[in-house]
């Protein structure tokens, strides 16, 4: 069985300069997240999906940061302009639904210069 | 607010050593552990998780961890470290009204031969 699969691995780009990173989680699994992680800390929630629907989205920085789970399987994340300090690794995961077990992908390693 | 703590910023063992990492968390409910472990350039892997009955967990790679209800802690630990374990390890626990995971902010592991 396929984990969650995330691209690009890795993404350099120049301030003000938009990105965006694409997840597919593993098949069958209804809840996904995407997780921010900056260098030396724990990763923390950025947004929750159930299926289509963005029920925890409070630590999504909304001027700069969007997302969207079309037909409740792959997601994007959007950042427009990206500043330096969203360098970080933005880790995408699902479960098969509420208290299970949250599997996560491999990053996208984003450097902003 | 539920939180979790890992002491121990970096540890440093001798390959064929034993190995325990520290993780005490604060949940009002049963909490829903996990350690998962993130080598150089890599996601999270799931190593083992507790969510309820025997109260040492076996994992994968010869880890295993024991919760501690009366200590708060759910601390890991592998009888012989190998050189291929040197990575970050992270504990964390399942909000179960939220489906959200919090996490400590990991421990770094050097393996010396």
């Amino acid at each position: 069985e396929a984990g969650v699969v995330q691209s690009p691995r890795y993404k350099i780009i120049e301030k003000k300069q938009p990105v965006a990173f694409w997840c597919n989680p593993i098949s069958g699994h209804n809840t996904l997240y995407w997780y921010l992680q900056n260098l030396g800390q724990g990763p923390e929630l950025l947004i929750r999906y159930e299926n289509e629907e963005a029920v925890d989205d409070s630590q999504l920085p909304k001027d700069r940061f969007s997302a969207e789970r079309l037909k409740g399987v792959d997601s994007t994340l959007k950042i427009q302009p990206a500043e330096l300090g969203d360098s970080a690794v933005y880790l995408c995961a699902s479960s098969a639904r509420a208290g299970n077990t949250i599997y996560f992908g491999e990053g996208s390693w984003l450097t902003v210069v | 607010a539920q939180s979790v703590t890992q002491p121990d910023i970096h540890i440093t063992v001798s390959e064929g050593a034993s190995l325990e990492l520290r993780c005490n968390y604060s949940y009002g409910a049963t909490p829903y552990l996990f350690w998962y472990v993130q080598s150089p350039g890599q996601g999270l892997q799931l190593l083992l998780k507790y969510f309820s009955g025997d109260t040492l967990v076996q994992g994968i790679k010869g880890f295993e961890a024991e919760f501690k209800r009366s200590q708060s802690s759910f601390n890991l630990r592998k009888p012989s470290v190998h050189w291929s374990d040197a990575a970050e390890y992270f504990c964390a626990v399942l909000e179960t009204g939220a489906n959200n995971l919090f996490f400590g902010t990991g421990t770094r592991l050097t393996v010396i031969p």
